[in-house]
C-alpha cells in the first residue's frame, strides 16, 4: 500500500475523444510523475509536476497535459485520443525531488 | 542516447532455485539505479535502490542488486525464489538532471517452475 490512488481503474474512449485520469498523492508529496505503459513494455515517463509547475517531459505530443493541485492531487488529461494511446497509465508521487517514488495501481485506458 | 537494457524478456526458474536478472544502463555519469516489480494488473513496487555507497544493495523480499560501474550493470539476485516471486520486474535509472527524467527497462517476465 503506497498511499498513491487513481481513478478511474478502467476506461474505455473512442478515437478523438478527450480523457482526464486523476491521481491522489500522499500528504507532503509535492512532485507527482505520469507514466504510460503499454502492454508489454516497461512504463515510460510522460511528465513530472514539482510545485505544481512541469518540471520535465518525455518524448510525448502536447495532447498530453497535467495538473497538480495544492491538495497533493493530479490529472493527466489527453486530447484526440488515438488508438495507440491505449495503455496502463500510472502515477507516482514523492517529496522533492530525486527520492524513492511511490506508484498509484494505474488506470487502464481502452481507445477504440 | 541514454537506454536501460534488460537482456532477458522471460526467464523460467524452479522453485526454489537461484535467481540473476540483468540490467545494463547508459548513462554518462552514476545514475540512481532502482529494482520495481510489478504483478499482473498492478502498479510498480519498489524493490531496491542504488543512489552511492555500498554496491551491494539489499531489498524487500530476500532480493538484493550490485553495481557494477565497470560494467555499467546493475544485476537484481535472489537466492532462493518462491512461487510468489513470479510476476515482471523492471529495471529503472533515474537521471535526476535531464528533462526525460526516470528511464525503464522493458522488463523480465519471471515464471516460477512448481
Amino acid at each position: 500500500e503506497t498511499g498513491v490512488t487513481q481513478s478511474p481503474t478502467h476506461l474505455i474512449k473512442t478515437r478523438g475523444q478527450q480523457v482526464t485520469l486523476r491521481c491522489s498523492s500522499q500528504s507532503g508529496h509535492n512532485t507527482v510523475s505520469w507514466y504510460q505503459q503499454a502492454l508489454g513494455q516497461g512504463p515510460q515517463f510522460i511528465f513530472q509536476y514539482y510545485r505544481e509547475e512541469e518540471n520535465g517531459r518525455g518524448n510525448f505530443p502536447p495532447r498530453f497535459s497535467g495538473l497538480q493541485f495544492p491538495n497533493y492531487s493530479s490529472e493527466l488529461n489527453v486530447n484526440a485520443l488515438e488508438l495507440d494511446d491505449s495503455a496502463l497509465y500510472l502515477c507516482a508521487s514523492t517529496w522533492g525531488l530525486n527520492n524513492e517514488q511511490f506508484f498509484g495501481p494505474g488506470t487502464r485506458l481502452t481507445v477504440l | 542516447a541514454q537506454s536501460v537494457t534488460q537482456p532477458d524478456i522471460h526467464i523460467t526458474v524452479s522453485e526454489g532455485a537461484s535467481l540473476e536478472l540483468r540490467c545494463n544502463y547508459s548513462y554518462g555519469a552514476t545514475p540512481y539505479l532502482f529494482w520495481y516489480v510489478q504483478s499482473p494488473g498492478q502498479g510498480l513496487q519498489l524493490l531496491l535502490k542504488y543512489f552511492s555507497g555500498d554496491t551491494l544493495v539489499q531489498g524487500i523480499k530476500g532480493f538484493e542488486a550490485e553495481f557494477k560501474r565497470s560494467q555499467s550493470s546493475f544485476n537484481l539476485r535472489k537466492p532462493s525464489v518462491h512461487w510468489s516471486d513470479a510476476a515482471e520486474y523492471f529495471c529503472a535509472v533515474d537521471q535526476a538532471n535531464r528533462d526525460d527524467k526516470i528511464i525503464f527497462g522493458k522488463g523480465t517476465r519471471l515464471h516460477i517452475l512448481p
